[in-house]
């Protein structure tokens, strides 16, 4: 059973902080990560994804990837009440890179 | 920005009806998925399609369901004699490439499928 694990929170931070937003996963062999943004009722919104080791950086939104502790993060800068959402980790899997594995999400408040 | 399209938003079908969910992938997108969110649960895998027929499949994608592409626009999921715990969200996905490219999946806005 491949597992992506996220802390579910909800994680409150207030504008113009540094949000972190943490995802493991469980299988070596998972080559690509996805972070989504979902508000309540809404599709999933690709925000950014990451393949290599190291941070990958697009604009206010930087992803982490640590293959030897299968570890990827989201730091999002200058915190906006509009980053207010759930937060989604999908990893792919690691036979076919076909479908993806999604964690549960965390659920991120921005306070005004 | 091109965008999938689903249809319709929210479906009410009683149970043991089919169901007929459509979705429009982005036009130069080539590998097509579904996936199901139940209330407040995870996003969930259900099939992967390329080339006009499916590549992989979940344990959640039995006999009951099915998926076609009738056309050159159009990618539909079929879900017979719906059961209560059907019952979910349905979101279709397309991306450009597959497999180990790397590429995004890009999600439409779903369809809400309320079984009675």
């Amino acid at each position: 059973q491949k597992e992506v694990e996220q802390n579910s929170g909800p994680l409150s931070v207030p504008e113009g902080a540094i949000a972190s937003l943490n995802c493991t996963y469980s299988d070596r062999g998972s080559q690509s990560f996805f972070w989504y943004r979902q508000y309540s009722g809404k599709s999933p919104e690709l925000i950014m994804f990451i393949y290599s080791n190291g941070d990958k950086e697009d604009g206010r939104f930087t992803a982490q990837l640590n293959k030897a502790s299968q570890y990827v993060s989201l730091l999002i800068r200058d915190s906006q009440p509009s980053d207010s959402a759930t937060y989604l980790c999908a990893v792919t899997d690691p036979n076919t890179g076909n479908q993806f594995y999604f964690g549960t999400g965390t659920s991120l408040t921005v306070i005004p | 920005e091109p965008e999938v399209t689903q249809t319709p938003s929210h479906q009410v079908t009683q149970m043991g009806q089919e169901v007929i969910l459509r979705c429009v992938p982005i036009s130069n997108h080539l590998y097509f998925y579904w996936y199901r969110q139940i209330l407040g649960q995870k996003v969930e895998f259900l099939v992967s399609f390329y080339n006009n027929e499916i590549s992989e499949k979940s344990e959640i994608f039995d006999d009951q369901f099915s998926v076609e592409r009738p056309d050159g626009s159009n990618f539909t999921l079929k879900i017979r004699s719906t059961k209560l715990e059907d019952s979910a969200m349905y979101f279709c996905a397309s991306s450009q490439e597959g497999g180990w490219s790397n590429q995004p999946q890009h999600f439409g806005d779903g369809t809400r499928l309320s079984i009675l």
